[in-house]
């Protein structure tokens, strides 16, 4: 089981530019969330997605999109980059069911800098 | 609304000894508490998680955390550090949501440090 992997690794931008971040989950999951972690912080929520939608969103403005493909990986795109998004980002899978909590996976994150 | 707070932004132990890394928490609703650990360069893995049952649980690597309602605390304990140890860990609390099975979001602390020493 190859758990969740992210695409690319790293990844330097310039300001005002776009960006595409990738992931896949884990086999048998089928929600993905994405978090930003900024130096020296926790990760912060951006938004979830299942059955292709976005379910939940965080404190994030618009600039911030995503996309889930009918097999489950996702996309985060980020427009009008500014050097404050420069961070980890993470993305995260689970399976939906019945039971009251399910385990969030996490991937090894994409580093983005933004110049 | 619901937060964390990670007391301690550094913590540092000899090996063999014990550790306690503490966390408060504040939840609206009867929180899900977890308590993650983040190794230079890798993802972030699951050590232990509370959702109702047995106030007191226990994690992988010989972790384990209390969790007091009264003190809304959810500390992290170890009887003796190892030098493998050391990493950024993370309290986090989720929210059960309307309906059971969705992933509620995670909010995550600011970290704590644990450094350990020969």
């Amino acid at each position: 089981d190859a758990g969740v992997t992210q695409s690319p690794t790293h990844l330097i931008k310039t300001r005002g530019q776009q960006v595409t971040l990738r992931c896949s989950p884990k086999s048998g999951h089928d929600t993905v969330s994405w978090y930003q972690q900024a130096l020296g912080q926790g990760p912060q929520f951006i938004f979830q997605y299942y059955e292709e939608e976005e379910r939940q969103r965080g404190n994030f403005p618009d600039r911030f999109s995503g996309h889930q493909f009918p097999n489950y990986s996702s996309e985060l795109n980020v427009n009008a980059l500014l050097l404050g998004d420069s961070a980890l980002y993470l993305c995260a899978s689970s399976i939906r069911s019945g039971a009251t909590y399910n385990e969030q996976f996490f991937g090894p994150g994409t580093r983005l800098t933004v110049l | 609304a619901q937060s964390v707070t990670q007391l301690d932004s550094h913590v540092s132990v000899s090996e063999g000894t014990p550790v306690l890394l503490r966390c408060n928490y504040s939840s609206s609703y009867s929180p899900s508490l977890f308590w993650y650990v983040q190794h230079p360069n890798k993802g972030l893995q699951l050590l232990l998680k509370y959702t109702s049952a047995a106030t007191l649980v226990k994690g992988i690597n010989g972790f384990e955390a209390e969790f007091k309602k009264s003190e809304t605390s959810f500390h992290l304990t170890k009887p003796s550090a190892h030098m493998s140890d050391a990493a950024e860990y993370f309290c986090v609390v989720s929210d059960r949501m309307a309906f059971s099975g969705t992933a509620s979001k995670l909010t995550f602390g600011t970290g704590t440090r644990l450094q350990v020493t020969l």
